[in-house]
């Protein structure tokens, strides 16, 4: 078990919907990442918070927002879906922003499936 | 930039015999290199890290792996595979001045024949 909690850990949902997934990260960590994982595109960076900011967008589309809280928990928005967007989501979280030899945890994802 | 390339997409291995995935990276610096694990439909797991102390790091369930500047190398080493091992390995170089903290190797597959 990481500490990394990830709700929910399934979702289906129609085209054109919105739906929010939500992580809650180790104790402790301030960095909070999201990566999209799928079969054609592989390991995606989306976006990275550090402490309630936003510190870094990686492949992030415009139908995608993300935002943590003050208690450090973070959500990830995924609004007007389409078929291609379906994924595995992954949260991770790190004790920092530097990245620098401090190791990442993953949650176990969020399986999103669009029809 | 930072940037890791995993040389090999998909490995097969018999159970009982070594395995070898191999990952080269990209720094200007001295890197910080992960090693992650992926089962299927789990999230990635660490198996090791190194940070610049010894260079032959050993991580979990029998895997090391050895730094070699020269080589720019950080290969991953078991010497005998378990049918437990078959999932996907991931290669991570830090990038702290980067926008991307971390960057990952693309993957590889690993199979473990029986």
């Amino acid at each position: 078990d990481s500490g990394v909690t990830q709700t929910p850990k399934h979702l289906i949902t129609a085209t054109g919907q919105r739906v929010t997934l939500r992580c809650s990260p180790r104790s402790g960590d301030l960095s909070v990442y999201w990566y999209q994982q799928s079969l054609d595109q592989g390991l995606q960076f989306l976006i990275q918070y550090y402490n309630g900011e936003e510190r870094a967008k990686g492949n992030i589309l415009e139908r995608f927002s993300a935002q943590q809280f003050p208690d450090l928990h973070s959500e990830l928005n995924l609004s007007s879906l389409e078929l291609g967007d379906s994924a595995l989501y992954f949260c991770a979280s790190s004790v920092d922003i530097t990245g620098s030899g401090n190791t990442i945890y993953f949650g176990e994802g969020s399986w999103l499936t669009v029809v | 930039a930072q940037s890791v390339t995993q040389l090999d997409s998909h490995v097969s291995v018999s159970e009982g015999t070594p395995v070898l995935l191999r990952c080269n990276y990209s720094s200007s610096y001295s890197p910080s290199l992960f090693w992650y694990v992926q089962h299927p439909n789990k999230g990635l797991q660490l198996l090791l890290k190194y940070t610049s102390a010894a260079t032959l790091v050993k991580g979990i369930n029998g895997f090391e792996a050895e730094f070699k500047k020269s080589e720019t190398s950080f290969h991953l080493t078991k010497p005998s595979a378990h049918m437990s091992d078959a999932a996907e390995y991931f290669c991570v170089v830090s990038d702290p001045w980067g926008t991307y903290k971390y960057i990952f190797g693309t993957g590889t597959r690993l199979k473990v024949l029986a």
